[in-house]
């Protein structure tokens, strides 16, 4: 069964500043995907970011950005230019045909 | 124009009864999922079904049996219910199984609380 690991519980950065959020994974598969979740304390889940382990090139969504390392099984999250909306908890999760598996998550705070 | 919605989002109730927890989504997905988020924020998924047919049955209880009438709805029966099922449930919906799209949607959740 695939695993996935969020080393960091919790971080805090100041706002405006970037940080980066750690996330590996473990499967024997070569397809699937990866994803990034947040979920503010409204409990909502909400997508961040998606990268197919096909493609090489790091996917990117405004000031989210992952750096995907296949051959290491690693997923980091990067958030540039920090705000204060971004305080969550961060899932970073594995899936292939539907089964998907969170990491235990980061929580994250910015500071002003 | 929710695209995935729970009802309710709050439950309280007493060891031993039974509820449900409904779900339903407006995308045209053909999949759709339960997943349990415990106290400690961890989330699991818990059943997952592709055009009504069962696809994942994680190790759950055989008190939680999922029902789902049509595409657009899964809801989530729970019996005798026991404090440790006290939780976050989410539905999520995908529009297949990854073969076309992988993203999931998920609900605003239904925190479950025995008493």
């Amino acid at each position: 069964a695939q695993t996935v690991t969020q080393s960091q519980p919790e971080m805090s950065v100041q706002e405006a500043e970037t940080v980066t959020l750690s996330c590996t994974y473990d499967t024997s598969e070569s397809n699937y995907y990866l994803f990034w979740y947040k979920q503010p304390p409204s409990r909502q889940m909400i997508l961040v970011i998606r990268q197919e382990a096909y493609k090489q090139q790091n996917a990117t969504e405004n000031r989210f950005s992952v750096n995907f390392q296949k051959a290491a099984k690693s997923f980091s999250l990067k958030i540039s230019d920090s705000q204060l909306g971004d305080t969550a908890m961060y899932f970073c999760a594995f899936m292939k045909m539907g089964d998907m598996r969170f990491g235990a998550g980061t929580r994250l705070t910015v500071k002003p | 124009d929710t695209a995935v919605s729970q009802t309710p989002k709050y439950l309280v109730t007493q060891m031993g009864n039974d509820k449900s927890i409904k779900c339903e989504q407006n995308l045209g997905h053909d999949t759709m999922y339960w997943y349990k988020q415990d106290s400690k924020k961890f989330l699991k998924i818990m059943f997952s079904y592709n055009n009504k047919e069962l696809i994942i049955n994680e190790t759950v209880p055989n008190r939680f049996s999922p029902k789902s009438p049509d595409k657009a709805h899964l809801n989530l029966h729970i019996n005798s219910l026991e404090l440790g099922d006290s939780a976050v449930y989410f539905c999520a919906s995908s529009q297949d199984l990854g073969l076309v799209s992988e993203t999931q949607y998920f609900g605003p959740g239904t925190r479950l609380l025995v008493l």
